[in-house]
């Protein structure tokens, strides 16, 4: 079945560019959107994002100047830049197929941002 | 932007019982809603989605209904497992494709 795996840096220094990736496995890319989701320690939910296989894109407005998502087909890959990081980008970050609810989740990924 | 709220925040229910938790959207998402449930440490998983449908491999005690702006998730009978954070999301295309989650509600044992 289809597995999603969150990578990247760990740790991001404020006013830097925080960026992921999310590797597809068991299945293919295509034809399907792709959302980034963010968790704050304790809190609820925040979707960033989403992207389809074309390259299209649809980003929460609270972060849209901030927020750049791409698609690598040939690598079964779609990634994540966020800029200008503060400590409020603190979070795990989870990336999810976005059909019919977001069905398939990665096991995420904590980003903590800090000096 | 589409404002989901969740009640109650907390729900304290006996193993065996049943659990109904709402969730309220501020504009109208026709059947555009997903149910979700979290448990410490892991990630989201599907519940239900276009405001009824079980995704694959739910048990059937899982139930949601509502469209609109009034939703419900309902659990029959409660299992040891089922004790988690649910949490609900509209992905209505209109007034734009922006998704919003509610805030939560701790489903803990009595």
């Amino acid at each position: 079945q289809v597995q999603l795996q969150e990578s990247g840096p760990g740790l991001v220094k404020p006013s830097e560019t925080l960026s992921l990736t999310c590797t597809v496995s068991g299945g293919s890319i295509s034809s399907y959107y792709w959302s980034w989701i963010r968790q704050p320690a304790g809190k609820g939910l925040e979707w960033i994002g989403r992207i389809y296989t074309s390259g299209s894109t649809n980003y929460n407005p609270s972060l849209k100047s901030r927020v750049t998502m791409s698609v690598d087909t040939s690598k079964n890959q779609f990634s994540l830049k966020l800029s200008s990081v503060t400590a409020a980008d603190t979070a795990v970050y989870y990336c999810a197929r976005d059909y019919q609810g977001m069905d398939v989740w990665g096991q995420g990924t904590t980003v903590t941002v800090s000096s | 932007e589409i404002v989901m709220t969740q009640s109650p925040a907390t729900l304290s229910v006996s193993p065996g019982e049943r659990a109904t938790l709402s969730c309220r959207a501020s504009q109208s998402v026709s059947s555009n809603l997903a149910w979700y449930q979290q448990k410490p440490g892991q990630a989201p998983r599907l519940l239900i989605y276009g405001a009824s449908t079980r995704a694959t491999g739910i048990p059937a005690r899982f139930s949601g209904s509502g469209s609109g702006t009034e939703f419900t998730l309902t659990i029959s009978s409660l299992q040891s497992e089922d004790f988690a954070v649910y949490y609900c999301q509209q992905y209505n295309n209109w007034p734009r494709r922006m998704y919003t989650f509610g805030q939560g509600t701790k489903l803990e044992i009595k």
